[in-house]
């Protein structure tokens, strides 16, 4: 069964203090991993697909890294509108090679953003 | 905005009620997802359709139930509802046309639904 777990559950920062948030999985194969964010009350947002060990992908303040066992989001200089939940997910093959698509997901971090 | 639109936004019913929840895809997109988020669960993948076809069922109750029409739209069927099912319920939709095939999947604003 695949597993994703995010850390730390909850994060604060002041403006423009850059960090980290990992997302680390347990998946038989790995078709894709997905980063969304969450704003409360809200449908999650999607913001990057990784699909191999190694890949990277940059967007504004945002930039997400993928290993065999982990993927981190980095925000760089983060906002006050950076404040959000951060889902991590995962997509994998089923038996016998196939995959329907379906997304398991971490439990995300809490991101507040202060100015 | 997604792109995917959810109706209703809230819904307030009584245990043992029966609701319908409705979900109508992007455009052009095939393949629809339900899942469901509670505070101590997170999100919840619960049954995906494409074109129609029930695909893949993951933890979904015996007493939920969904379909997906030939407009591709597709509703959620809930039913003898317990205070536990209390959630936001969102769909959402993929641009990859085949199950099976890498893609992200987009997701509604969600229905909120309380059971009082």
């Amino acid at each position: 069964e695949d597993q994703v777990t995010q850390s730390p559950e909850a994060l604060r920062l002041q403006e423009g203090e850059s960090s980290s948030l990992n997302c680390s999985y347990t998946v038989s194969g790995l078709r894709g991993l997905f980063w969304y964010r969450q704003d409360p009350g809200k449908g999650p947002e999607f913001l990057f697909t990784l699909y191999s060990a190694g890949e990277e992908k940059e967007k504004e303040r945002l930039k997400a890294t993928l290993t065999k066992k982990e993927s981190f989001l980095h925000i760089t200089a983060p906002k006050p509108e950076d404040s959000a939940t951060y889902l991590c997910a995962v997509q994998s093959y089923q038996a016998g090679g196939t995959s329907y698509g379906k997304l398991t997901f971490g439990q995300g971090t809490i991101l507040t953003v202060h100015p | 905005d997604s792109g995917v639109t959810q109706t209703p936004k809230h819904l307030i019913t009584a245990t043992g009620q029966r609701v319908t929840l409705r979900c109508s895809p992007r455009s052009g997109d095939l393949s629809v997802y339900w899942y469901q988020q509670s505070l101590d669960q997170g999100l919840q993948f619960l049954i995906q359709y494409y074109n129609g076809e029930e695909r893949a069922k993951g933890n979904i109750l015996e007493r939920f139930s969904a379909q997906q029409f030939p407009d591709l739209h597709s509703e959620l069927n809930l039913s003898s509802l317990e205070l536990g099912d209390s959630a936001l319920y969102f769909c959402a939709s993929s641009p990859r046309s085949l199950a099976g095939m890498k893609g992200e999947q987009f997701f509604g604003p969600g229905t909120r639904l309380t059971v009082l």
